[in-house]
């Protein structure tokens, strides 16, 4: 049972327009989301984190958004650039799952279009 | 600073055989963990190893084993190979465990089972 989902495999956004990417969850006890980009042949890398006493967290051109309500969190990447073109990963962990124990989502590949 | 680093990046192996990973987290760090990603998925939870004692495991069979060195390096084992444990293995280090925070991946050893 998929507990983190994201349900756009692929998403193509023209350059300098909003990349938005969605993720959706299943499991109440996640408290604390994070969002990995990783590139091919590369490890993924941290981009942003959301703890779920806030709605929002921005860093740079890169802001996330949560819906505790909904089990809903997406990431905002404004303007988008051909650098970020790369397969992004939704995650998710919390104290009564365990924070060493992050629970990934398939990803989504990204494409900015020049 | 070094980040993590992880030996060998690619190998081939056949059914049955055994497999030794190794992982060097990024200097300071005491904690590591172990995913598996196989194509098409997002990285699933192996192990999470913290000041030599295992704090985390994932739904795998006990064909799999890790430990973890006083140097805070870490090795996975995974015998009796088969061909679904062809995958990307990635390892991660973070400074603690128990708690909210971003994981700091290496680039991953790529196993081919034939």
């Amino acid at each position: 049972d998929q507990q983190v989902k994201q349900n756009s495999p692929s998403l193509s956004v023209q350059e300098g327009r909003i990349s938005i990417l969605n993720c959706d969850y299943t499991n109440s006890m996640f408290d604390y989301f994070l969002w990995y980009k990783k590139y091919p042949a590369e490890g993924p890398t941290f981009l942003i984190s959301i703890s779920s006493i806030k709605d929002k967290n921005e860093d740079g051109r890169f802001t996330v958004f949560l819906n505790k309500s909904a089990k809903h969190l997406s990431l905002h990447i404004v303007p988008s650039q051909p650098g970020d073109s790369a397969v992004y990963f939704c995650a998710a962990s919390g104290v009564r799952t365990s924070y060493d124990k992050v629970i990934f989502g398939p990803g989504t590949s990204l494409s900015v279009i020049p | 600073d070094a980040g993590v680093t992880q030996s060998p990046t690619h190998l081939i192996k056949t059914r049955g055989q055994h497999v030794t990973l190794r992982c060097s987290p990024i200097s300071g760090h005491k904690s590591v963990s172990w995913y598996q990603q196989v194509l098409g998925q997002g990285p699933q939870f192996i192990f999470q190893y913290y000041e030599k004692e295992e704090r985390g495991r994932g739904n795998f069979p006990d064909r799999f084993s890790a430990r973890q060195f006083p140097n805070y390096s870490s090795e996975l084992n995974v015998n009796a190979l088969l061909l679904g444990d062809s995958a990307l293995y990635l390892c991660a280090s973070s400074l603690f465990a128990g708690a909210p925070g971003e994981l700091f991946f290496g680039e991953g050893s790529r196993l081919t089972v034939l």
